[in-house]
């Protein structure tokens, strides 16, 4: 089975300006979450969808970054404005149905550079 | 709340040495699941192991062998006679039962040196 997609792979951009992620999952897979993984540290949950619903985006900075998942299918993130601790990797990853004892399977990540 | 502590940044080993990487947690759930998972260069994460908080029983994967201690809120990872392909950052996470995110520790990052 085709694993989660996510583009771009990189991302250079100026502080100040906007950016978007877009991921696709695993066929079938009813939750989606969006991690940040800041470079030494490990991935922390920006927001988690469960179909088009978002279940949880309690550390989502809501006044600069916003997702959605319209179709219950694929996502973007968009981060706007950027600011220079938003230099991360950005990891998209899906379940099946977002119980825990469904694995998540992640993607390669978008890493972000902001200068 | 909950929080996972990887002790070890770096580890180095030489090809066919054995390696543990350590993972203490904190919860006070009482149902709970531990994780690892392999970050290698080029940056997905790659699932490995998934234990419930009722199963002690050690687990064993080919080279991969899993130690989990509730007396000790441990949960360590041991690859035997390693290969230069180990090398990767190894985090462990823990979760709570139903519907909640993974907590993931900050990594151990393993080179296997020729």
């Amino acid at each position: 089975e085709a694993g989660v997609a996510q583009s771009p792979r990189y991302k250079i951009i100026e502080k100040r300006q906007s950016v978007a992620f877009w991921c696709n999952p695993i066929s079938g897979h009813a939750t989606l979450y969006w991690y940040q993984q800041i470079l030494g540290q490990g991935p922390k949950l920006l927001i988690q969808f469960q179909n088009n619903g978002v279940v949880d985006d309690s550390q989502l900075p809501k006044d600069r970054f916003s997702a959605e998942r319209l179709k219950g299918v694929d996502s973007t993130l968009k981060i706007q404005p950027a600011k220079l601790e938003d230099s991360a990797v950005y990891l998209c990853a899906s379940s099946l149905t977002g119980q825990t004892n469904q694995p998540q399977h992640f993607g390669d990540g978008t890493r972000l550079s902001i200068l | 709340a909950q929080k996972v502590t990887q002790a070890q940044t770096e580890i180095s080993v030489v090809e066919k040495e054995d390696v543990t990487l350590d993972c203490v947690y904190e919860t006070r759930d009482t149902t709970y699941y531990l994780f690892w998972y392999k970050q290698p260069p080029s940056g997905e994460l790659v699932f490995l192991i998934r234990r419930n908080s009722f199963d002690e029983q050690n687990e064993i994967s080919g080279r991969y062998s899993w130690n989990f201690q509730k007396s000790t809120s441990s949960f360590n990872f041991t690859i035997t006679a390693s290969q230069v392909v180990d090398s990767a950052v190894y985090f462990c996470a823990l979760s709570l039962s139903g519907n909640t995110p993974l907590v993931f520790g900050k990594g151990t990052r393993l080179s296997v040196i020729a």
